[in-house]
């Protein structure tokens, strides 16, 4: 079964210590790209990842990082998380013609 | 960056009405997707179209991708309670690989 997987579901931490999500798909993709939801504004691009190595600024990169040293992973880094990255985030694997979302990460940061 | 406008925000209709989603930009796409999403998981993806003019059709569905590429419809004929949920469209930049989602359309069809 087609899986992108995140970890964890939920987390609350404190401004400024550092945090990964992870993300993991079992299909193969080359795209694979982390989102923002937020109220009001939608699912916005962090970055994205065309293949192993290869990473890109999406529309809302300032304050995260992102790596992709094989292609099953694709984690989020946030070097000093702030309140203002307080948001539902998820993590896809896609094609051009499939797309398949994780089930997303609340994230609290106060 | 490209903008995507979906309209409407909101709609509430009876069981057994039709009704279409539109999703529109100044800017053309490379494809375009409409997904759905359920409260609390991720979006579920419904189709893609790639070329301009094309339709698509899902059971009750039927999507539509403008001539220009810079425009979709969704219409969803005879709707069901089952079809509540939000609508999402998103596409694929021309100039690079970035894409962005319209703000989306959160349906609700009352039985």
């Amino acid at each position: 079964e087609a899986q992108v997987t995140q970890n964890p579901r939920y987390l609350i931490t404190v401004t400024g210590k550092k945090l990964t999500v992870t993300c993991s798909q079992n299909m193969n993709h080359e795209y694979m790209s982390w989102y923002r939801q937020d109220p009001g504004l939608g699912l916005r691009q962090i970055y994205y990842s065309m293949n192993v190595e290869v990473t890109d600024k999406g529309d809302v990169p300032e304050g995260y990082k992102v790596s992709r040293k094989e292609k099953r992973n694709f984690p989020l880094i946030l070097e000093s998380p702030s309140p203002n990255q307080t948001s539902l985030y998820f993590c896809s694997a896609e094609t051009m013609t499939e797309a398949f979302f994780g089930q997303g990460t609340r994230l609290t940061v106060v | 960056t490209q903008l995507l406008e979906q309209s409407p925000q909101f709609l509430s209709i009876q069981e057994g009405e039709n009704l279409t989603v539109y999703c529109n930009s100044s800017s053309v796409f490379s494809s375009l997707q409409w997904y759905r999403q359920e409260p609390g998981e991720g979006p579920v993806l419904l189709v893609t179209v790639v070329t301009g003019g094309e339709v698509k059709k899902l059971k009750r569905l039927t999507f539509q991708f403008g001539d220009a590429r810079k425009d979709s419809s969704l219409h969803i004929t005879a709707a069901q309670p089952g079809d509540t949920g939000l609508y999402l469209c998103a596409g694929e930049e021309n100039r690079d690989d970035k894409i962005i989602f319209g703000k989306g359309t959160r349906l609700h069809i009352l039985p």
